[in-house]
């Protein structure tokens, strides 16, 4: 159980162009998701904590205007880099929280690697 | 604030031998503590965590970890280790619901490789 999926697992895209990863939860709901970056050898930053059907909490530093995050229902997100450059090259991992036994603990997807040319 | 310190970044170990990758903590409240691996361009997979009672919590692939809560660390450990535990590590931690956002709080990760 608590399986997370994202989808694509690889994208490579021109700069400029925006690109949208999408966070399920495959055999739960998730009241929760969460929106990590990891860069080379190191560990993973938050950038957004969204709640099913209301606005994202965006990390001190990470614009919510470039970084669109969407979580309509309880067993999807998206997160959509807009307009993406090279510096947005990165391994983003999405992580579902749900609610009652589960609540206390994060999964995580198996990550997307962007690269922007 | 919480914080989570792996002071070792790099573990090398032969197999079939010991090995335990240490994690302190920083906080002012209670913690839930967690350990996760990281297996090339995957994921996070949950290998154990400890939310409350005994402070020896066994997670999958033969690894256990143990709350020390005056020392406030949570190392994880494994008696014998495989070629296929060579992997990135990270330790974590949240607060529970009650006292705060409940968010994740990770190290900077320890790379295990284990040396045939």
């Amino acid at each position: 159980g608590a399986v997370v999926s994202q989808h694509p697992s690889r994208v490579i895209c021109k700069s400029g162009t925006s690109v949208k990863i999408e966070c399920r939860s495959l055999d739960f709901q998730a009241t929760t998701m969460f929106w990590y970056r990891q860069f080379p050898k190191q560990s993973l930053m938050l950038m957004a904590t969204s709640n099913e059907g209301s606005k994202a909490t965006y990390e001190q530093g990470v614009e919510k205007d470039k970084f669109l995050i969407n979580h309509a229902s309880l067993t999807l997100s998206t997160l959509t880099v807009t307009s993406a450059h090279p510096e947005d090259s990165s391994f983003y991992i999405c992580s579902a929280r749900s609610f009652g036994g589960l609540a206390d603990t994060q999964y995580f997807g198996p990550g997307t690697r962007l690269t922007v040319l | 604030a919480q914080s989570v310190t792996q002071l070792d970044s790099q573990v090398p170990v032969f197999e079939e031998a010991p090995v335990e990758l240490r994690c302190n903590y920083s906080s002012s409240v209670s913690v839930y503590l967690f350990w996760y691996v990281q297996y090339p361009n995957q994921g996070l997979q949950l290998l154990l965590k400890y939310l409350s009672g005994s402070t020896l919590v066994k997670g999958i692939n033969g690894f256990e970890a143990e709350f020390n809560k005056s020392q406030t660390s949570f190392h994880l450990r494994k008696p014998s280790v495989h070629i296929s535990d060579t992997a990135e590590y990270f330790c974590a931690v949240s607060v529970p619901f009650e006292t705060g956002a409940n968010n994740l709080f990770f190290g900077t990760g320890t790379r295990l490789t284990v040396i045939p």
